[in-house]
């Protein structure tokens, strides 16, 4: 199992500029979340999806912020336009099921700076 | 979810067992434990979970006292791969809300 995939690892923008990151979920995973993390406010849950379809959003911090899920192995999350305090880190999680909610398996991140 | 309380920060000798205590003496009946860990510049990392009984996993194992007011989580065997910052959650299960990470203890492991 490849385990969570998150691109690009690195992503350098500047203000103003659109910034798409991309996770695939865990094959047979039907729960996937999408977290910040800053070292002033530490992880924080974004969004989570469960088959396809957003059911948490309340994190998203602003309008500026979107993701979507258009099948079980894709998902983006979109920034436009990018300030600089969006830079973080960006990680992308999924769980199997409902009885293991709380079992998710993070991807390896995408770390974002924007100028 | 209850709050829990953890050490800043604990260091352990590699190949030696290290200890990482939580309390969480607000616990609710149908609350669980959970363990994960952070290591530098990766994505947290499930570890294992309980209710009331021990358990044991390929990386770790859990032991919850019988009152359930606080509980050990154990490395059998410490690898400076283990070195992290260890979180204690709990939460019902099935919550469908935000694992909420608080500071955790960073394990330092050294040969």
């Amino acid at each position: 199992d490849a385990g969570v995939i998150q691109s690009p690892r690195h992503e350098v923008t500047e203000m103003g500029q659109e910034v798409t990151l991309r996770c695939k979920p865990i094959s047979g995973h039907d729960y996937l979340f999408w977290y910040r993390q800053t070292m002033m406010r530490g992880l924080e849950l974004l969004i989570y999806f469960n088959n396809n379809v957003p059911i948490d959003d309340s994190g998203m911090p602003e309008d500026r912020f979107s993701a979507k899920m258009p099948n079980a192995s894709f998902s983006t999350l979109k920034i436009q336009p990018s300030e600089p305090r969006d830079s973080a880190v960006y990680f992308c999680a999924s769980s199997r099921d409902r009885t293991r909610f709380d079992e998710q398996f993070f991807g390896p991140g995408t770390r974002l700076t924007v100028l | 979810d209850a709050k829990t309380t953890q050490p800043t920060s604990m260091d352990c000798a590699e190949g030696r067992a290290a200890n990482l205590p939580c309390n969480h003496s607000t616990i609710s009946g149908n609350e669980y434990v959970y363990w994960y860990r952070q290591i530098h510049s990766q994505g947290p990392q499930y570890i294992i979970h309980g209710l009331k009984n021990n358990e044991t996993n390929e990386m770790a194992s859990l032991i919850i006292t019988e009152d359930r007011k606080s509980s050990t989580l154990i490395l059998p065997h410490a690898t400076l791969r283990d070195t992290a910052v260890y979180y204690c959650i709990v939460r019902a299960e099935q919550a469908g809300t935000a694992l909420i990470f608080g500071k955790g203890t960073t394990l330092s492991v050294s040969s």
